[in-house]
């Protein structure tokens, strides 16, 4: 079945460490982007990327770095330098130009403690 | 950059009647394409309706309809026949990733 996944669905870390959210899809999207969501409102873009080895920051990229190293995965990680991590994370994919709808995962849940 | 607004934060309405969720726009580009997602409770975003801004004609997906009106920049989503499955946050990003702060829509049996 073709779709996005992120894993894991819940994610716990102490105050201080660095965490790395998964996201790979198998759609053979060029796009890929990162959001995150807080209790009640609406998504807010952290990074995207239109190719492999490239990657642009969104509205909210301070405290969070990507990578985009193959076409199906682009990882997030919460740095410490995040002031408020513990939110839902959400990334989509799309194909081509922004034109086409994106298609999201299942979302991760960050929970710092 | 483009930006969205949604003017309902909250909204409900009786199963089986029609309710119009609205959305505004600002953009500087002459082509681009508008979107309804929804965001039921499992918080899995699903793409609802799609509206291209060079056709006049408005988008229909079964009971989701859009009335795009391109000179205002307005673009609302009317639900017929509302469900319960209908129960969700409706966003309305125009192509360049801004989704806004959303609609809460309940549905009420």
């Amino acid at each position: 079945d073709g779709g996005i996944t992120q894993s894991p669905k819940y994610l716990f870390r102490k105050e201080g460490q660095n965490v790395t959210l998964s996201c790979e899809q198998n759609l053979n999207h060029d796009a890929m982007y990162w959001y995150r969501q807080d209790p009640g409102q609406g998504l807010r873009l952290i990074y995207y990327s239109q190719i492999v080895n490239d990657f642009q920051k969104g509205d909210i990229a301070e405290g969070y770095s990507v990578s985009r190293e193959k076409k199906e995965s682009f990882p997030l990680t919460v740095t410490s330098a995040q002031k408020n991590p513990t939110a839902f994370y959400l990334c989509a994919s799309a194909s081509g130009n922004s034109y086409n709808e994106q298609f999201f995962g299942p979302g991760t849940r960050l929970t710092v403690l | 950059a483009q930006t969205v607004t949604q003017s309902q934060p909250e909204m409900s309405v009786q199963e089986a009647e029609t309710v119009t969720l609205s959305c505004t726009y600002d953009t500087s580009e002459n082509n681009y394409y508008l979107f309804w997602y929804k965001q039921p409770p499992s918080r899995q975003m699903i793409l609802v309706i799609r509206q291209e801004a060079y056709k006049q004609q408005n988008a229909t997906e079964n009971r989701f309809s859009v009335n795009f009106q391109k000179a205002a920049k307005s673009f609302s989503l009317k639900i017929s026949d509302s469900q319960l499955g209908d129960t969700a946050m409706y966003f309305c990003p125009p192509n360049d990733m801004r989704f806004g702060a959303g609609t809460r829509l309940t549905v009420k049996p």
